[in-house]
């Protein structure tokens, strides 16, 4: 089974400046997506960046872009030049890209952004 | 806006009753699944359906169960509830294999 670990809860970032938010997972599969989510107090999970696998180089998505160490199963996400709009919770997620398998999300249990202004 | 809508938004229910949760798809999205997220937690996986068939299941006892209709729109059911299935139900729509689109949820509370 596939973990993923989130195990900062909280962290806190000043307007403007960069922040990186941190995790890891477990697998035994070779072939597989990575994702962070963000959750506003709106409550709806939106995509911000996703990484395949089976790709070194690193996504980047504007402001977001992530540090994807393969032999290490960490994935890092980095947001620079932090906006109030960013608070909110990230999840990590991990889903298997093996042939035939369902499209199940594992996630971490999230961290909990706040910018200060 | 991601055309994903769930409904209720909110409702109480007390322990011991049973529980139907509604979720729209998005257009020419034909897989949808159900999460569970307990108050500062992640989701957490229930089940998935594909072409109106279950097609991967979580950790969740049988007394959570689902429904895909030819439209792709799904219903969550949860009979006997009990205290601790108090959480906000998320529903996740996309064409299969491909990028999930997320409801805003359903807060339920039992009591």
């Amino acid at each position: 089974a596939q973990t993923v670990t989130q195990s900062q809860p909280e962290m806190s970032v000043q307007e403007a400046e960069t922040v990186t938010l941190s995790c890891t997972y477990d697998t035994s599969e070779s072939d597989y997506y990575l994702f962070w989510y963000k959750q506003p107090p709106s409550r709806q999970m939106i995509l911000v960046i996703r990484q395949e696998a089976y790709k070194q180089q690193n996504a980047t998505e504007n402001r977001f872009s992530v540090n994807f160490q393969k032999a290490a199963k960490s994935f890092s996400l980095k947001i620079s030049d932090s906006q109030l709009g960013d608070a909110a919770m990230y999840f990590c997620a991990y889903r298997s890209a093996r042939v035939g398998a369902n499209s199940k999300l594992t996630f971490g249990k999230g961290i909990t952004l706040s910018v200060r202004p | 806006e991601t055309g994903v809508t769930q409904s209720p938004t909110h409702l109480i229910k007390t322990r011991g009753q049973q529980v139907t949760l509604r979720c729209s798809s998005q257009s020419g999205h034909n897989t949808v699944s159900w999460y569970q997220q307990a108050l500062g937690q992640g989701p957490q996986f229930i089940f998935q359906y594909y072409r109106e068939e279950e097609n991967g299941r979580g950790n969740f006892p049988p007394r959570f169960s689902g429904l895909q209709f030819p439209n792709y729109s799904s219903e969550l059911n949860v009979n006997a509830l009990e205290l601790d299935d108090s959480a906000l139900y998320l529903c996740a729509s996309s064409p299969w294999g491909l990028e999930a689109f997320f409801g805003q949820g359903t807060r339920l509370t039992v009591v």
